[in-house]
């Protein structure tokens, strides 16, 4: 079955320090993977993709993320958070055809 | 700018109405999707369109419907057979080119 799980619905971090939101996909959505980054009422934004070559992925805001394959892993970091980073994170990814598949979200909230 | 406009951007129901969210993008892309999002439940794909004059069901079409008369515009209908329809809406377009959709702003609908 094809799948994205995100590990953590909600992960709470003080400003400047470093987060990981973890994503792990089933090998049939492993074509494309992708983070979004929505904020209250509003779309989801790309913050970047994964299609091939190099593994770690740079995106924008500062994030980057890396493909594992051996772990079917898909991870976001940010090595400094802000403030403004607080949204709802969204880890998806596709296969050849048309449906793109979702994980159900992890909150990131920045403290001060 | 190019981009897809979704509105209204709240709405409110009466129970045993019907109502349609508006769609429109000016990114000439043929792909169009309507999800639904529940906090803690990530997105739901309610139905696509892969061109104009077809459309298919995604995972959650019961008491929904769609129309695809010209490609710029794909308006989702929330019928009274939806029990639970209320929920925040988005709306995404995705060209022959591009690996990632790309999303409206959302409508919130609620039923009251």
């Amino acid at each position: 079955a094809q799948s994205v799980t995100q590990l953590d619905s909600q992960v709470p971090v003080f400003e400047e320090a470093p987060v990981e939101l973890r994503c792990n996909y089933s090998s049939s959505v492993s074509v494309y993977l992708f983070w979004y980054v929505q904020y209250p009422n509003q779309g989801l934004q790309l913050l970047l993709k994964y299609l091939s070559g190099s593994t770690l992925v740079k995106g924008i805001n500062g994030f980057e993320a890396e493909f594992n394959k051996s772990q079917t892993s898909f991870h976001l970091r940010k090595p400094s958070v802000h403030i403004s980073d607080t949204a709802e994170y969204f880890c998806a990814g596709r296969t050849g055809g048309f449906k793109t598949i979702f994980g159900a979200g992890t909150r990131l909230f920045v403290k001060a | 700018d190019g981009g897809i406009t979704q509105s209204p951007k709240y709405l409110f129901r009466k129970e045993g109405q019907n109502v349609t969210l508006s769609c429109e993008q000016n990114l000439n892309h043929d792909a169009m999707y309507w999800y639904r999002q529940d906090p803690g439940q990530g997105l739901r794909l309610i139905y696509y369109s892969q061109i104009v004059n077809d459309f298919q069901k995604g995972d959650i079409a019961e008491g929904y419907s769609v129309s695809r008369e010209k490609k710029e515009s794909f308006p989702l209908t929330v019928t009274s057979a939806q029990k639970n329809p209320t929920a925040f809406y988005l709306c995404a377009s995705r060209g022959p080119t591009n690996t990632e959709a790309f999303f409206g702003q959302g409508t919130r609908l609620t039923v009251v």
